[in-house]
Order: C-alpha cells, then structure tokens, then sequence
C-alpha cells in the first residue's frame, strides 16, 4: 500500500542552526501538508502546498519556515534557524484532492526534531 | 474559533469490553470529521472520516457517529483487543484544514 515516507526519523540541532524536513508524498497525490505536535500538546496545522505554492498556513508558520517541492518526488520543510520551541513531531501528510472535499490524509510517520 | 474536546483523557478497559469515545467541537461549520490512531513513535493512521451530511460511518469493529448540530462525535470500539490499544485523536476539517483534540489514551488490559 502506498504510504508517506518522511526522514530522518529524528533530528538533534543545535539552537539557531538551519534543518531540512524531508517527505516523499504519495505519488498521484496533488495536496501535501505540514504539521507538527509538540509533545503533550495537541497537533497543529502548519501548512497546506498545491501547484507548487502555499495555498493555506496557519499563524505558526512564520518567516523562519519554508516549503519547497524540489522536484516530482519530494517536499520539505525548512526551519532557517531554529529555535528551543521548534523542538517537537513533524507530520507530513498528502491527499489526493484538496482536504476540505472530504479526502483523507495519508501522514508519514514523522520527524521527532530536538532543538538543543 | 474552532476547538476540539476529546473526553476522557484516557481509558483503560479489559479486553473484549465495547467503548466509546467522545469528541465535540464548537463550531458546526465543518467539511468533515475525522478519527485517527497514533501509536507510540508511528504516524497518523485515519481510521474513519464522517463527511458533514452524514451520522455515521462503520469500518470493522469501529463505528463512529456524527451529529453536527451539537458538535459532538463519537467513536465505538466492539469487542475491544490488546491490539486497539493507542492514542486516538479526533480532528474536524475547517477552512481545509484539520483541527485536533488532544486524543483519547486506550489501554485494553488483557
């Protein structure tokens, strides 16, 4: 069965370094998202990508994060220098049209970042 | 704005006991809802997705019902084993994106 693969499965960094996210979405899927739990803490929407754009984020995702789709496979997210708060799980999940028409997300198993 | 209850905290039942449980949500303006299972260190597996014009939706041993009108849903576990024993989360799709409860803790004792 196809499934959302993400690595590294965890992540150590040093406060203020730059980190690289990486997800390979399900391959005829046309929506990918981001979002994150923070432990003990519910999860949270990060951010949704179509079309090689955002097309939805939430208050979270600000100026120190970024989404790219390198090319027909991946999709990453980059934290330009994190900070202790960043430390948390990672979702990312894809669907094949767009969340809010009643489609299931399929998430990857996650990415633990520690910010130390 | 949108918040998602999840009661109890969590549960712990023998083995083979039916359950339920509960999720509710403020606001009734939603595309759909769903219900997922995280185990420790895995991801987000959906369980089941009531869309907005529907009560219910069964899969296996899972039933889950929707009544939208006052923000509440609920999921029925049957015949409970060891193995159902994870976090389960709720999460309501609103502006295309999902809002989260913060799970339901099962523990099925054998």
């Amino acid at each position: 069965e196809p499934e959302v693969t993400q690595t590294p499965s965890h992540q150590v960094t040093q406060m203020g370094q730059e980190v690289i996210l990486r997800c390979v979405p399900i391959s005829n899927h046309l929506y990918f998202y981001w979002y994150r739990q923070i432990l003990g803490q519910k999860v949270e929407f990060l951010v949704s990508f179509y079309n090689n754009e955002i097309s939805e984020k939430s208050e979270i995702f600000d100026d120190q994060f970024s989404v790219e789709r390198p090319d027909g496979s991946n999709f990453t997210l980059k934290i330009r220098s994190t900070k202790l708060e960043d430390s948390a799980m990672y979702f990312c999940a894809s669907s094949p049209r767009l969340q809010g028409t009643n489609e299931k997300l399929f998430f990857g198993s996650g990415t633990q970042l520690s910010v130390l | 704005k949108q918040e998602v209850t999840q009661i109890p905290a969590a549960l712990s039942v023998p083995e083979g006991e039916n359950l339920v449980l509960n999720c509710s949500f403020t606001d009734s303006a939603i595309y759909n809802l769903q219900w997922f299972r995280q185990d420790p260190g895995k991801g987000l597996t959906s369980l089941l997705l009531i869309q907005s014009s529907q009560r219910e939706q069964t899969s296996g041993r899972l039933n889950a019902s929707l009544d939208k009108s006052s923000g509440r849903s609920t999921l029925y576990i049957a015949a409970s084993q060891p193995g159902d024993s994870a976090t389960y989360l709720c999460a309501v799709s609103s502006n295309y994106q999902l809002i989260w409860g913060a799970g339901t803790k099962l523990i099925i004792k054998p």
